[in-house]
Formats: structure tokens, C-alpha cells, sequence
């Protein structure tokens, strides 16, 4: 079974700080693909990366960078000098085949809220 | 935007009733997934069709069905509604390929309201 989790269920910032959002993950599968979805205020999701489990580079996305670590099962996301629009619930998910064919888990989401 | 497109983008109703949430993909799309958000199962996987036919299915209820038409769109019917059903109900599109893996454009939801 596929397992995503996110251990903050709230983070509250000031403006200009640096946040990292944990996600933890368990499958058994060797190919497996991990996100990243932003829900802002409006509802909608939007998506951010994705990582598949052959690459274990981080990357950097201006201010958004990604720690994927296969000896952890983690694949954590750092918001750097945050904003006031960064403000949303993030969500981690994971994909893997085989009987979780077509199956995306979400984690519960972790809600940052990026104070002025 | 992400080009997916979900109509209403609200809907009241009342227990035992039946309602149907519709779907239209980004333009090229063959597949579409359904979501359901609730504050006590969070996101869920609902159900993905391809192309016409159905390719995988999550925890989806038996009073839940779906169905992908010729055109691509899709619609979510949901009947015998009772109160836990209340939710933000996203569909989502992606590729060619049919392949969940890739890159998910998510519309901007139904919240769904069972009194």
C-alpha cells in the first residue's frame, strides 16, 4: 500500500523567512513518482514538480527548491524568503504502479500561512 | 488556468437526491481523473478514464459513477446522497499517454453541499 505523510499540519511564518515542508512516503514499488501541489485560497491545484525514484537530484525552482532522498523516503520542499502569496495548503503526493495502477495518494496537507 | 474546466461550481441539494458534476479536459487530453476533498478523508482518488473507458478505479462508492463521452468530456454522477458526501469534488486532466504519472491539470472544483 502507498502511504504519504506529512507531519505539519500547520506552519505559520513571517514574510521573508525560509520553510521547509516535510514529506514522508512508503511504497514497496521501485518506480515511483512524487509532487508537489499548491491549493491556494481559490481552491484550485496547481502543480509544482515532480520527481521521479531514478532521480535523486534536488532541484531549485527560484525560490522553491526540493531534497529527494530515497534513504529517508523523503522528498521535502523549502519555500525560500517567503511571501504573502505563498500562502496555501501543500500537498505531497505520491504515484506507483502495478496494483496502485492510476492511484495518486495525497498526503493531508500541510497549511502555511506566510504572515506580512 | 489550467484549461480543465468544471461546471457548477456549486451545488446544493438534499439528502437521497441525485447530482451530476461535469468535466471538460484540457484540449488534447485523452484522461481524466476524479478527486473528492473532504475535510476527513482529505483527497481522495476517485476514478480515471482514458479515452472513453474507465482504467482505474480508487474508493469510489457504489452510488458513484462515471463516464467519459466521445467528445472527452466527462461527468461524475453522484446519487442517494447523503450528508458525508459533502465535498469539493476536482476532476483533472492529463496527456496523450494515459499514464497518471505524468503532470495532472486540475480543474478549479465542484463543492458540493448535501443538507
Amino acid at each position: 500500500a502507498q502511504k504519504v505523510t506529512q507531519a505539519q499540519t500547520e506552519i505559520s511564518v513571517v514574510e521573508k523567512e525560509d520553510v521547509t515542508l516535510d514529506c514522508v512516503y512508503e511504497t514497496r514499488d521501485t518506480t515511483y513518482y512524487l509532487f508537489w501541489y499548491k491549493q491556494p485560497p481559490s481552491g484550485e491545484l496547481v502543480f509544482l514538480i515532480r520527481r521521479n525514484s531514478f532521480d535523486e537530484q534536488n532541484e531549485i525552482s527560484g525560490r522553491y527548491s526540493w531534497n529527494f532522498q530515497k534513504s529517508t523516503s523523503s522528498f521535502n520542499f523549502t519555500i525560500t524568503a517567503s511571501q504573502v502569496v505563498d500562502s496555501a495548503v501543500y500537498f505531497c503526493a505520491l504515484y506507483a504502479g502495478g496494483t496502485s495502477y492510476g492511484k495518486l495518494t495525497f498526503g493531508q496537507g500541510t497549511i502555511l500561512t506566510v504572515h506580512p | 488556468d489550467s484549461g480543465v474546466t468544471q461546471t457548477p461550481k456549486h451545488l446544493i441539494t438534499a439528502t437521497g437526491q441525485r447530482v451530476t458534476l461535469r468535466c471538460s479536459p484540457r484540449s488534447g487530453d485523452l484522461s481524466v481523473y476524479w478527486y473528492q476533498q473532504s475535510l476527513d478523508q482529505g483527497l481522495q482518488f476517485l476514478i480515471q478514464y482514458y479515452n472513453g473507458e474507465e482504467r482505474a478505479k480508487g474508493n469510489i462508492l457504489e452510488r458513484f459513477s462515471a463516464q467519459q463521452f466521445p467528445d472527452l468530456h466527462s461527468e461524475l454522477n453522484l446519487s442517494s446522497l447523503e450528508l458525508g458526501d459533502s465535498a469539493l469534488y476536482f476532476c483533472a486532466s492529463s496527456g496523450v499517454s494515459g499514464v497518471p504519472y505524468n503532470e495532472q491539470f486540475f480543474g478549479p472544483g465542484t463543492r458540493l453541499t448535501v443538507l
